[in-house]
């Protein structure tokens, strides 16, 4: 069974922090890492879907990393703002995405 | 270019009762996959659709099937509906087939509620 583990469940940041999350996953048989952000009453949103070893992807204040040997990903948000409130969630897939119960970030103003 | 749609958005059923739920891709998009979120168990894969074949099915009962059209429309049908059934449940499509690689696009999702 495939277990995808993400911690921490929710965290609690003031705008301007910088905070990161992490994303544990079975490094066997890896095919890819996605991240996903959800926003209350809106559609997860692919953040990165990443492959390779050592990779790490970017975008605007939003970065992450993959260590496939040790399976786990960090996302990392740089000078969070109010509108990156959301559910962070990442999936690891074999044939089939499993997601992990995601991180609830919250930033107060 | 319009995004992945879902209908009804809320639907609420009686135990026991069938309903058809149906997600269209974004165009050009012809591998559909069904999800169920609930607070419990998170997000859970369904099944992928792709070129009208499911390709995968996740661990749930038979009760739970699907299928794609021609213009890669897919529909889910629950059958005889339980309580457990309550559920958020989101489509997603992408460009080619395997859920592994590919950047999933989700829609507003289907609030069913089993009474």
């Amino acid at each position: 069974i495939l277990n995808v583990e993400q911690s921490p469940q929710s965290l609690h940041v003031q705008e301007g922090d910088s905070t990161n999350f992490t994303c544990s996953f079975p490094s066997s048989n890896f095919y890819a890492l996605h991240w996903y952000r959800w926003e209350t009453a809106k559609s997860p949103e692919a953040l990165f879907v990443m492959t390779l070893n050592g990779d790490e992807k970017k975008k605007g204040r939003i970065s992450a990393t993959l260590n496939t040997k040790e399976g786990y990903s960090y996302l990392y948000i740089k000078g969070s703002q109010p509108e990156d409130s959301a559910t962070y969630l990442c999936a690891s897939p074999t044939d089939k995405l499993i997601f992990g119960t995601g991180t609830r970030l919250q930033v107060f103003p | 270019k319009a995004g992945v749609t879902q209908t009804p958005r809320y639907l609420i059923k009686t135990r026991g009762q069938q309903v058809t739920l149906s997600c269209s891709p974004i165009s050009g998009h012809r591998s559909v996959s069904w999800y169920q979120q609930t607070p419990g168990q998170g997000l859970q894969f369904l099944f992928e659709y792709f070129s009208e074949t499911q390709r995968n099915k996740g661990n749930f009962p038979g009760r739970f099937s699907g299928r794609q059209f021609s213009n890669s429309r897919s529909e889910m049908n629950v059958s005889t509906l339980e309580l457990g059934d309550s559920a958020l449940y989101l489509c997603a499509s992408s460009l080619t087939a395997g859920v592994s690689y590919n950047e999933q696009f989700f829609g507003p999702g289907t609030r069913l509620t089993v009474l």
